[in-house]
């Protein structure tokens, strides 16, 4: 079963554009993870976000998380055609004893 | 090696056949991980191996699909009496230990015909 439901199932930004990205999850958590997959092939890890964290950046990412309502955001910032890929979230329970369980993805398309 | 290799990167079998699809994780990881990806859906885990055990196999949908990691590193998921439904993206990840960052390979694509 999945448990991450990302929202919207696609986006289709012009480049130089910020992209967001949502998930929401019904369990309580230990961490929530996001990676990208290009091609229907193997994924990249690109960020993890504890539960007792509110934020995160790495580079051009930047995760929010809200475990109140359940909930992750990722934000591209500048946008790249190169950034085109599908997003996944990823939730960790808060037992730490169970497998990550993936959502459906996000389908990103940066247009030039 | 550098990453998580898997083989073959694309398999067509026919429907009833036994297939073997094998995964090369990074060397010292402790952890692996099986999941299947069908198409427009995430990564839906199988089977998790911590050293030589499974760990945990609650995802393996049916007795079909068996996996082993006999010294502890590769790993080779087998699937009985192939299905048309088993169509898909198998992928492997691996890590250092358990509820680090998962890597994961480039996935065997198997088509069942």
């Amino acid at each position: 079963s999945q448990q991450g439901e990302e929202d919207p199932q696609a986006l289709s930004i012009q480049e130089g554009e910020n992209a967001t990205m949502n998930c929401s999850y019904k369990t309580s958590i230990n961490n929530l993870q996001w990676y990208r997959q290009n091609s229907g092939r193997g994924l990249v890890h690109l960020i993890l976000i504890r539960s007792n964290e509110r934020e995160k950046h790495s580079g051009r990412l930047r995760v929010t998380l809200d475990t109140s309502k359940k909930s992750s955001s990722l934000l591209i910032t500048a946008s790249r055609a190169a950034d085109t890929a599908s997003y996944f979230c990823a939730t960790e329970d808060y037992s730490g004893n169970t497998p990550l369980v993936f959502g459906k993805g996000t389908r990103l398309s940066v247009i030039a | 090696g550098a990453g998580v290799s898997q083989t073959p990167s694309n398999k067509v079998t026919e429907k009833g056949k036994y297939v073997e699809l094998r995964c090369d994780p990074i060397s010292g990881h402790t952890a692996l991980y099986w999941y299947r990806q069908s198409l427009g859906q995430g990564p839906e885990f199988l089977i998790y191996f911590q050293g030589t055990g499974a760990a945990d196999d609650s995802g393996l949908p049916n007795d079909r699909f068996f996996a082993v990691r006999p010294e502890g590193s590769v790993s080779t998921l087998k699937i009985q009496r192939t299905e048309r439904g088993d169509s898909a993206v198998y992928l492997c990840a691996s890590s250092l230990y358990r509820n680090n960052e998962q890597f994961f390979g480039p996935g065997t694509r198997l088509t069942v015909l």
